[in-house]
């Protein structure tokens, strides 16, 4: 079956770095996606990697490595509005998009 | 309006009522989709429309009903629902439903109450 893992939950301190890492098994890979959804909002998109390798966009950057079946998103500099859940998503051979459970990041002062 | 908007944003039912959720896009796309997010758990994908044409069903039980009367607008029409179908219903669009790369915009989502 097809799988995406990534932690329930993470901690970090404002102005500190955190990674937060996603593993997946699915039929086929068309990229995959990282999206940032705020408490009660819509999944905003945040990223885009379908090449092996770091992708950078000021404080966020998105890696990937298609032989592991693994991403990270890792947040420089955090700052309060970061608190969010976090979701990776990879788009399989049929162009459907398959969903991790979310990355809920807490960012303490 | 820009985006993608959705209403109700709020709707609490009864097992027996009939209800519809409604959304649209402002941004020219031709896929739209609905989704289900329960608490701690992955967006399941219920359903796909191309250019007004049902492209996916993702085994959703019939007492969920989409309509996609052109490519800006989209239903989702309920009728008997249960409890456990209580959770956030997410309305999204992207310019092609295949093709790499294509990021798809969300509502803001219904958040739906079955009693």
């Amino acid at each position: 079956g097809q799988n995406i893992d990534q932690p329930t939950e993470m901690t970090a301190t404002e102005g500190a770095i955190v990674q937060i890492n996603c593993t997946y098994q699915t039929s086929g890979f068309n990229g995959l996606f990282w999206y940032q959804q705020h408490a009660g909002e819509a999944p905003t998109f945040l990223s885009y990697n379908v090449l092996d390798g770091l992708e950078e966009k000021g404080r966020f950057s998105s890696f990937l490595s298609r032989s592991k079946g693994y991403s990270y998103l890792l947040l420089k500099e955090l700052q309060m509005k970061d608190s969010a859940s976090y979701l990776c998503a990879v788009m399989d051979s049929n162009y459907q998009l398959i969903w991790g459970a979310g990355t809920k990041l807490i960012i303490k002062p | 309006e820009t985006g993608v908007t959705q209403t109700p944003r709020h709707l609490v039912m009864g097992m027996t009522n009939k209800k519809s959720l409604k959304c649209e896009q402002h941004l020219g796309h031709n896929a739209m989709y609905w989704y289900k997010q329960s608490a701690k758990k992955p967006l399941e994908l219920m359903f796909v429309y191309s250019l007004e044409e049902r492209v996916e069903n993702n085994s959703v039980p019939s007492r969920f009903s989409p309509e996609c009367p052109n490519s800006s607008h989209l239903f989702l029409h309920l009728h008997t629902l249960q409890p456990e179908d209580s959770a956030l219903y997410l309305c999204a669009s992207s310019q092609e439903a295949s093709g790499g790369g294509n990021e798809q915009f969300f509502g803001p989502g219904t958040r739906l109450t079955v009693l």
